[in-house]
C-alpha cells in the first residue's frame, strides 16, 4: 500500500525549533518529487516546500525562505521538514505530499499523507 | 505569484443535482491545474490533474475542463460522499498556490 505518514508536530514556543519527518512506503521513494503542504486551523492549504527526486532542486513559498529546510533521505524513503524560528502564523496542520516522478517539473499531489499538528504559542 | 480565484465561496445543492464549480487564474498557468476534494478532519485527495485527466480511482461523475485562465470542476450528479471542500491548484510557476476553496453543501 501506498502510504505517507507524517510525524513530529507538536506544541511550540515563537522563534523555537521543530522538525517533521515523513515516512513514505509502497512506492519507489527515489522517483518522486516530495512536498510540503499545510493548512491553518479553518483556513485553506497553502503550498510550503518542494524537493527534486535527488534533491537537487528545493523550492520555498517566500513566508518561510531562511527559517524552513526541507531534505530527503532517499536510503531511509523519508523527507523531512526543519522548521526555524517559528512564529504563531505558522501554525497549521502539516502534510506531507508526493508530487509526481517527472524529472523537469514538479506534478499534482497524487497521495497524502495524514498530517501533523504544529501548534506555535507561548 | 500566481493568485487562484474560486467562485462560488459556497455552493447549496441537492443530491443528484449538478455542480459547476469555477477557478480563474490570475495569468495563465496552460493545463497544469489540479482538483482536490477535503472532507473535514481528512487529507486532500486529487481527483484532477492536469485539467481535465482524472485521478486514479476518481468517479466518472467528475470531470474538470479549460485551459489558460480559466478552469471549471464539474459533478455531474452530487453523491451524498460529494459534499465538501474543493480546491483548485496550480504548478506551472513557483511558487505553487491553491485557489481559496469552494464548499459544496447540501441544500
Amino acid at each position: 500500500e501506498v502510504q505517507l505518514v507524517e510525524s513530529g508536530g507538536g506544541l511550540v514556543q515563537p522563534g523555537g525549533s521543530l522538525r517533521l519527518s515523513c515516512a513514505a512506503s509502497g512506492f519507489t521513494f527515489s522517483s518522486f518529487w516530495m512536498s510540503w503542504v499545510r493548512q491553518a486551523p479553518g483556513k485553506g492549504l497553502e503550498w510550503v516546500a518542494n524537493i527534486k527526486q535527488d534533491g537537487s532542486e528545493k523550492y520555498y513559498v517566500d513566508s518561510v525562505k531562511g527559517r524552513f529546510t526541507i531534505s530527503r533521505d532517499n536510503a531511509k524513503s523519508s523527507v523531512s521538514l526543519q522548521m526555524n524560528s517559528l512564529r504563531a502564523e505558522d501554525t497549521a496542520v502539516y502534510y506531507c505530499a508526493r508530487g509526481g516522478s517527472s524529472w523537469y517539473n514538479v506534478d499534482a499531489f497524487d497521495i497524502w499523507g495524514q498530517g501533523t499538528m504544529v501548534t506555535v504559542s507561548s | 505569484e500566481i493568485v487562484l480565484t474560486q467562485s462560488p465561496a459556497t455552493l447549496s445543492l441537492s443530491p443528484g443535482e449538478r455542480a459547476t464549480l469555477s477557478c480563474r487564474a490570475s495569468q495563465s498557468v496552460r493545463s497544469y491545474l489540479a482538483w482536490y476534494q477535503q472532507k473535514p478532519g481528512q487529507a486532500p485527495r486529487l481527483l484532477i490533474y492536469d485539467a481535465s485527466n482524472r485521478a486514479t480511482g476518481i468517479p466518472a461523475r467528475f470531470s474538470g475542463s479549460g485551459s489558460g485562465t480559466d478552469f471549471t470542476l464539474t459533478i455531474s450528479g452530487l453523491e451524498p460522499e460529494d459534499f465538501a471542500v474543493y480546491y483548485c491548484q496550480q504548478r506551472n510557476n513557483w511558487p505553487l498556490t491553491f485557489g481559496g476553496g469552494t464548499k459544496v453543501e447540501i441544500k
